[in-house]
């Protein structure tokens, strides 16, 4: 299985809502990411998980939590998102890094998650 | 603030023609990848190339390095419908972190 799955494709929500993204893999890999891409635009990193340990937050607000149950799966609860917030969120993989090379740090995407703020 | 930027912003070409996407970057690098995006899906891991490299090649891709004027070009060749996407580059200098460049949108007509 070399797929990283991501649920719902869609997603409308107000600005009171609380929804919740989901990502799952089933590869062994370690470190999982969430990025969130307008359009024309490249991806911009919002959280890193090593180990289901949060490693990097790029200074997100607290409106967007993430959480890591476990190594398979990844969440992002959104809160009281603004209309700017919509965006293509991209959940991402990538396997453990070896003990004795440089960390290659490829990645695997979702398809991702077309998110709508009214 | 943007690793990486990317030229040309869009490039159209007609199939069979090769294409040429060029990304520039600021700092130091452990290595450099390409990544394609289909009009609104994930991005897939095309070619991978290490600090130390300089050209390396993969099917009808070609890639170069060099890392002296802190540049990398994307070579597709004999290109087909099927290569319309957005290019990106993406540089690594820690072990956990992407940087994507700007990147390029292709469009090959037939």
């Amino acid at each position: 299985d070399t797929e990283v799955t991501q649920t719902p494709k869609h997603l409308v929500m107000g600005m009171t809502n609380k929804k919740s993204l989901k990502c799952e893999q089933h590869m062994g890999h370690r470190a999982m990411y969430w990025y969130k891409q307008k359009a024309k635009k490249p991806p911009e990193l919002m959280f890193v998980y090593s180990y289901e340990k949060l490693s990097i937050n790029e200074s997100v607000p607290s409106r967007f939590s993430p959480e890591c149950p476990n190594s398979s799966l990844l969440n992002l609860h959104l809160h009281a998102l603004q209309p700017e917030d919509s965006a293509l969120y991209l959940c991402a993989s990538s396997p453990p890094r070896p003990r004795t090379t440089m960390s290659k740090n490829i990645q695997y995407f979702g398809a991702g998650t077309r998110l709508s703020v009214l | 603030s943007q690793q990486g930027e990317e030229d040309p912003q869009a490039l159209s070409i007609q199939e069979g023609e090769n294409a040429t996407m060029n990304c520039s970057y600021k700092t130091s690098i452990n290595n450099l990848q390409w990544y394609r995006q289909n009009s609104g899906r994930g991005l897939v891991h095309l070619i991978l190339i290490r600090s130390n490299e300089r050209e390396k090649h993969s099917g009808r891709l070609r890639v170069t390095l060099d890392t002296s004027k802190k540049s990398s070009s994307l070579l597709i060749t004999a290109s087909r419908a099927a290569d319309t996407a957005s290019y990106f580059c993406a540089t690594s200098n820690q072990a956990s972190k992407l940087t994507f460049g700007t990147g390029t949108r292709l469009q090959v007509t037939l």
